[in-house]
């Protein structure tokens, strides 16, 4: 089973308006945490946001909130006042405490901000 | 703020040569990884690394490849007797520690073309 799945290849946007980039995880470990990271064209990977799977109340970090329903395993990223920069794939990773350190990756969400 | 170097941006080699991909982890971090995205992909764990021995890898990193800190500041991927499939894009990432809420900090990566 895929640890990470993502399900929205592709998504779009106006300028302004928020969006929502979806993510479902599997694990069977008590302790993780999940991560969203944002690769631009040019190819870097630039770390937005993490919620633990005890944090009670969702993550927030400037534009990016994180709606964590853990009961449905999901983590889904919300980007608020879409910009024209944020025009990138969006990937959702966990990372697990129990089984290693690694990072688990979804497939990605390719996100277009219309103007 | 610290961030992960990788060299060379872009790398292209003949099928059959031996690369190496070089990584300056940030300075107070202690565990180094490589991933590896073949284009379109996901990224994809290849190993980990701490305390001078690697401590978990998957099943990509097979002979084929090999890690090494040769000084208190590099951290290098070699991959011998490259094949066609081996052309994706290469992270390293390093992380404070291994809790479950600590981020991996990515490189630009390192682009690896196989001719």
């Amino acid at each position: 089973a895929q640890k990470i799945t993502q399900t929205q290849p592709g998504m779009f946007v106006q300028e302004k308006e928020a969006v929502t980039l979806d993510c479902t995880y599997d694990t069977s470990d008590q302790s993780y945490g999940l991560f969203w990271y944002k690769q631009p064209s040019s190819g870097e990977m630039i770390f937005l946001i993490y919620q633990g799977s005890y944090d009670e109340q969702n993550a927030t970090e400037g534009r990016y909130s994180l709606n964590f329903q853990k009961a449905r395993k999901s983590a889904n990223l919300v980007i608020s006042a879409s910009q024209l920069g944020d025009s990138a794939m969006y990937f959702c990773a966990m990372r697990e405490s129990n089984t290693g350190n690694q990072f688990y990756f979804g497939t990605g969400t390719s996100l277009t901000v219309i103007p | 703020e610290p961030e992960v170097t990788q060299t060379p941006s872009h790398q292209v080699t003949q099928m059959g040569q031996e690369v190496i991909l070089r990584c300056v982890p940030i300075s107070n971090h202690l565990y180094f990884y490589w991933y590896r995205q073949i284009l379109g992909q996901k990224v994809e764990f290849l190993v980990s690394f701490y305390n001078n021995e690697i401590s978990e890898k998957s099943e990509i990193f097979d002979d084929q490849f090999s890690v090494e800190r040769p000084d208190g500041s590099n951290f290098t991927l070699k991959i011998r007797s490259t094949k066609l499939e081996d052309s994706a894009m290469y992270f390293c990432a390093s992380s404070r520690d291994r809790l479950s809420n600590q981020p991996q900090h990515f490189g630009d990566g390192t682009r690896l073309s196989i001719l």
